[in-house]
């Protein structure tokens, strides 16, 4: 079974500085998708960036980009520019390819709670 | 629309009560989803419905029924619970249960059992 960890559960950050969250995750398949969500504080939970494991490039959207390195199996984010509005706990998510019609969904690391100090 | 609403956002329930949560979403999405999540814990899956067709997750007690009337909303029928089912219950759809695709949650009913 696949397991996805996050190691800081809390981190902080300055106002407009960058910060790197963490995540590394357990699987023995090749095809998989990795996810960061953000969840702010009572508040929906949102996609912030994907990455498939068969692409070597790194995802970025905006502020936001990946680290990936999969021999490492290692998945972090950062946070360029950190705003306010990116207070939020963070969770890595990890789903195997073409699992679509199972109950396999998202697997999800405990999440860090990332505070931004202004 | 991007949105999935959930109703009610608060619930309170003693342990004989029948209660439902609902679900509904106008995106056109073909799957859609329940979680569980526990205070200061990550969401857990309880059902998956692609195309109105039902996965189970095998360790979800049956005292948690969901139901799919359509396509677009998705109910879950609360009976008999215990406290410990207390927890912030999490609706999501996607375009179609495919690995890749973006789940978009809704806020979440907060269900308190006593």
């Amino acid at each position: 079974a696949q397991t996805v960890t996050q190691s800081q559960p809390e981190m902080s950050v300055q106002e407009a500085e960058t910060v790197t969250l963490s995540c590394t995750y357990d699987t023995s398949e090749s095809d998989y998708y990795l996810f960061w969500y953000k969840q702010p504080p009572s508040r929906q939970m949102i996609l912030v960036i994907r990455q498939e494991a068969y692409k070597q490039q790194n995802a970025t959207e905006n502020r936001f980009s990946v680290n990936f390195q999969k021999a490492a199996k290692s998945f972090s984010l950062k946070i360029s520019d950190s705003q306010l509005g990116d207070a939020a706990m963070y969770f890595c998510a990890y789903r195997r390819g073409n699992s679509g019609g199972g109950a396999d969904g998202l697997t999800f690391g405990k999440g860090t709670h990332l505070i931004i100090q202004p | 629309d991007t949105e999935v609403t959930q109703t009610p956002k608060h619930l309170v329930m003693g342990m004989t009560n029948k209660k439902s949560l609902k679900c509904e979403q106008h995106m056109g999405h073909r799957a859609m989803y329940w979680y569980k999540q526990k205070a200061k814990k990550p969401p857990e899956l309880m059902f998956v419905y692609s195309y109105e067709k039902l996965s189970i997750n095998e360790s979800v007690p049956s005292r948690f029924s969901p139901e799919c009337p359509n396509s677009s909303l998705l109910n879950l029928h609360l009976h008999a619970l215990q406290p410990e089912d207390s927890a912030l219950y999490l609706c999501a759809s996607s375009q179609r249960d495919f690995s890749y695709n973006e789940q978009f949650f809704g806020p979440g009913t907060r269900l308190t059992v006593l």
